[in-house]
């Protein structure tokens, strides 16, 4: 199975900051990467697939990058409302394995 | 409006059953193969079995492989989790999500781009 690491688990930012999370894949994945944002209490939500493709309807302060093994999301410039959890996944290979969250706090 | 609505969920005891639905609205449910996600509380999201959009190909994580089965029923816009031989580690909420695919330079990417709310599992005596 393909291991996903995240980092930071955690991190505080402030309405403004650029923030970036890197997610690590255990093997080359190419860019069979996704993110999605997890609020308290709510579904998942889709922000970037394919690494940097951006979903409709999502805000372009988010973008994503990188191939192989190594990713990056990145908010521009943080919103309140983009406190949230941020999940990687890779569509690589079954198992579709989830990074293990980073939570972005004030 | 797109849609996907899970039920099913409840309190049942180790060792016990379950069958979870996913009822889809607004798209085309045929087309398109569909999962199921889960997450235990306080914990990460965990992806839990897959199926192809004509039965063809499912696939299970390893964590529940043996003991739960996916199916859908495309006449009725449907898809199912049975979870036999429950454990106390199967308590979570489970989502169903929509599998899409995109094309670029010749490769298909594919993603989760449509979930339901999520029903909830508990398994305890």
């Amino acid at each position: 199975d393909i291991q996903m690491t995240q980092s930071p688990s955690s991190l505080s930012a402030s309405v403004g900051d650029r923030v970036t999370i890197t997610c690590r894949a255990s093997q080359s994945i190419s860019r069979y990467l996704n993110w999605y944002q997890q609020k308290p209490g709510k579904a998942p939500k889709l922000l970037i697939y394919a690494a940097s493709s951006l979903q409709s309807g999502v805000p372009s302060r988010f973008s994503g990058s990188g191939s192989g093994a190594d990713f990056t999301l990145t908010i521009s410039s943080l919103q309140s409302e983009d406190f949230a959890t941020y999940y990687c996944q890779q569509s690589y290979s079954a198992p579709r394995t989830f990074g293990q969250g980073t939570k972005v706090e004030i | 409006e797109v849609q996907l609505v899970e039920s099913g969920g409840g309190l049942v005891q180790p060792g016990g059953s379950l069958r979870l639905s996913c009822a889809a609205s607004g798209f085309t449910f045929s087309s398109y193969s569909m999962n199921w996600v889960r997450q235990a509380p306080g914990k990460g999201l965990e992806w839990v079995s897959y199926i192809s959009t004509s039965r063809g190909t499912t696939y299970c994580a390893d964590s529940v492989k043996g003991r739960f089965t996916i199916s859908r029923d495309n006449a009725k816009n449907s898809l199912y989790l049975q979870m036999n031989s429950l454990r106390a580690e199967d308590t979570a909420i489970y989502y169903c999500a929509r599998d899409e695919g995109t094309k670029e330079d010749k490769i298909y990417y594919y993603y989760m781009d449509v979930w339901g709310k999520g029903t909830t599992v508990t398994v305890s005596s």
